[in-house]
């Protein structure tokens, strides 16, 4: 069973257009992440935030932009979608460091910019 | 600075082999070592795990062990079936901040 959730799971937009992807957990979490999954399988991680009001840029560069004004809530935000911007997109939170906790993952949003 | 590499797939196998798909990490001080896996159209989910050296993580029959000396967590089966059939994650985390690195996925493939 999830608790994580994604939406939506796919979208398909026209460049320039602006989107927010969704990502909502029912765990009480403080970590939360954003990855990037390539054709390829190869995920990266684009944004992490270990609580409220903190986030940071992850190991790949990114155009979007993330926020964390509630625990359970950590969307992404595209604010000119290209077609570079398609991917799928993983939320994943977890409760302590990962020796404690895994990573939980959402669903994905599979994005598609035409 | 730290790194996974796993075996490239697609691996195929019919069903009740044997499989391993092998990963080697590099990194610094003392990493854990997690096997993920992603079934289609969905997110990934912990299969297993090691936080130490010579640990053994298994779960649902597959294992691997946590190798200091070759660097490497090899996952294993001893028979496979076609619910296995996903994609296979190795990644490395460090410290606690609860970031991992992922190497770029085995696709396994069981044919019944």
């Amino acid at each position: 069973e999830a608790d994580i959730y994604q939406t939506p799971r796919y979208l398909v937009i026209g460049t320039g257009k602006k989107i927010t992807l969704e990502c909502s957990q029912t765990m009480g979490h403080d970590k939360m992440y954003w990855y990037q999954q390539d054709p390829g399988m190869e995920l990266h991680l684009i944004h992490y935030s270990y609580g409220v009001n903190s986030t940071e840029k992850g190991d790949l560069s990114s155009e979007s932009t993330v926020s964390r004004i509630r625990t359970e809530h950590f969307p992404l935000t595209l604010e000119s979608a290209r077609p570079s911007h398609t991917s799928q997109y993983l939320c994943a939170s977890s409760d302590r460091g990962f020796n404690n906790s895994p990573l939980h993952f959402g669903n994905g949003t599979r994005l598609t910019v035409t | 600075g730290n790194s996974v590499t796993q075996m490239e797939g697609p691996v195929t196998l019919s069903e009740e082999a044997f499989l391993t798909i092998n990963c080697t990490y590099t990194a610094t001080g003392y990493p854990s070592l997690f096997w993920y896996v992603q079934y289609p159209g969905e997110g990934l989910q912990l299969l297993l795990k090691a936080t130490k050296a010579d640990d053994k993580g298994s779960n649902k029959g597959f294992e691997a062990t946590y190798r200091k000396e070759t660097t490497s967590f090899h996952l294993e089966k001893g028979s496979v079936q076609v619910s296995d059939s996903a994609v296979y994650f190795c990644a490395l985390g460090s410290g606690n901040t609860g970031k991992l690195i992922f190497g770029q996925g085995t696709t396994l493939q069981v044919k019944p």
